[in-house]
């Protein structure tokens, strides 16, 4: 069963701090990583994708990715209320036709 | 920045009518997907589409589901008789390139089935 996992939250941070999400996956063969945010009663929005292991820099965000563990996170730098939603990772196993597999999806509360 | 457009936002029905989901793609993208998502639940993949045929299916698109491209622009979602069990957001993606390609969502369109 190919799944994507992620701690459900919420998670609550302060305003200006660092917010950090993890995702982990089945498939060791997966090559594609996604991470969206998505606000209630909206559709996913693209933040970041991240394909080769290490570090990715977008503005706040860095998304990391660690294959060897399977595992895929997501930092937001100087955290703003409007961060508040849900991340969601999304991962293209290997074997498919680009299909995303979706975790459930962290939810960010960032407070004042 | 070009978006993919999505419609109607919302429809209620009635248990076995038929729907059609309406969706634009990216104009010079090429792959196609619908996703929904029942409230509070993840969201499910439930079709990809290149090349005007069905490239991969899940086991939730079933018989009571299909989809067309029927000009160059439109991609739509039929549901031939609706359950109580398909009310979700239903949402559109499109990609331009297979190999490392970013889907993008359209806004989605909140089925009600009564």
């Amino acid at each position: 069963q190919k799944e994507v996992e992620q701690n459900s939250g919420p998670l609550s941070v302060p305003e200006g701090a660092i917010a950090s999400l993890n995702c982990t996956y089945s498939d060791r063969g997966s090559q594609s990583f996604f991470w969206y945010r998505q606000y209630s009663g909206k559709s996913p929005e693209l933040i970041m994708s991240i394909y080769s292991n290490g570090d990715k820099e977008d503005g706040r965000f860095t998304a990391q990715l660690n294959k060897a563990s399977q595992y895929v996170s997501l930092l937001i730098r100087d955290s703003q209320p409007s961060d508040s939603a849900t991340y969601l990772c999304a991962v293209v196993f290997s074997g498919g036709y680009n299909k995303l597999i979706f975790g459930a999806g962290t939810r960010l509360a960032v407070h004042p | 920045e070009p978006e993919v457009t999505q419609t109607p936002s919302h429809q209620v029905t009635q248990m076995g009518q038929e729907v059609i989901l309406r969706c634009v793609p990216i104009s010079n993208h090429l792959y196609f997907y619908w996703y929904r998502q029942i409230l509070g639940q993840k969201v499910e993949f439930l079709v990809s589409f290149y090349n005007n045929e069905i490239s991969e299916k899940s086991e939730i698109f079933d018989d009571q589901f299909s989809v067309e491209r029927p000009d160059g622009s439109n991609f739509t979602l039929k549901i031939r008789s609706t359950k109580l069990e398909d009310s979700a957001m239903y949402f559109c993606a499109s990609m331009l390139t297979f190999l490392g390609g970013t889907q993008y969502f359209g806004p989605g369109t909140r089925l009600l089935v009564l």
